[in-house]
């Protein structure tokens, strides 16, 4: 069982906006502002989308976004895009020089 | 652009040692300022940050504690790369291993990966 909770499963249509929740705790997401957003399609490794809760990584569209509020963090998806449809993971620094990861959540572009 | 080059076998046998290594491109492991990590994905555990290696004046090590009394992750100056040594492996170490820089110097995010290699525990 992962350290922080996120959905199985989010989807939309092209165009659409998606959110994806991440939920832990004072310990971890809630406590620090590094909270950090991965893209992974199948069979790749992951690729860095946000860091320290809201920052892109140069090349990273700025249709992805992210946000927290107390021990959640949010990524968003604006104007949905076909090469969009992978799964999602976000990790938060979780002291003691740990960090953890969420369970995942793979988005459908319908 | 930095890249980081995954070698080392897919099989391990029980209570054998998993071995792998992580080459360099881009930048030095002896870098002042990222930490160079290995991290495993399965499906029973999911993501999983096992440990890192830096340089700050010295040499540091952190393991997490799931594995830090098996764990041994060493840098090759000379080499350019990085190693991850597991000790005692069970099927339940089964996983896809990637390497990863942590170019913020804490504990943060990682913004380069290797590819990834698949590690079978099995006889």
């Amino acid at each position: 069982q992962s350290a922080l909770t996120q959905p199985p499963s989010a989807s939309g249509s092209p165009g659409q906006s998606v959110t994806i929740s991440c939920t832990g705790s004072s310990r971890d997401v809630g406590g620090y502002i590094y909270v950090s957003w991965y893209q992974q399609h199948p069979g790749k490794a992951p690729k860095l989308m946000i860091y320290e809760v809201s920052n892109r990584p140069s090349g990273v569209p700025n249709r992805f976004s992210g946000s927290k509020s107390g021990n959640t963090a949010s990524l968003t998806v604006s104007g949905l895009q076909a090469e969009d449809e992978a799964d999602y993971y976000c990790s938060s620094y979780a002291g003691s020089n740990n960090v953890v990861f969420g369970g995942g959540t793979k988005l459908t572009v319908l | 652009q930095v890249q980081l080059q995954q070698s080392g076998p897919g099989l391990v046998k029980p209570s054998q040692t998993l071995s792998l290594t992580c080459g360099i491109s881009g930048d030095r492991v002896s870098s002042n300022s990222a930490t160079w990590n290995w991290i495993r994905q399965s499906p029973s555990r999911g993501l999983e940050w096992l440990g890192r290696t830096f340089h700050r004046s010295k040499w540091y090590n952190d393991y997490a504690g799931s594995v830090k009394s098996r764990i041994t992750i060493n840098p090759d100056t000379s080499k350019n790369q990085f190693s991850l040594q597991l000790n005692s492996v069970t099927p339940e170490d089964t996983a896809v291993y990637y390497c990863a820089r942590d170019s913020s110097g804490w504990v943060d995010y990682f913004d380069y990966w290797g590819q990834g290699t698949l590690v079978t525990v099995s006889s």
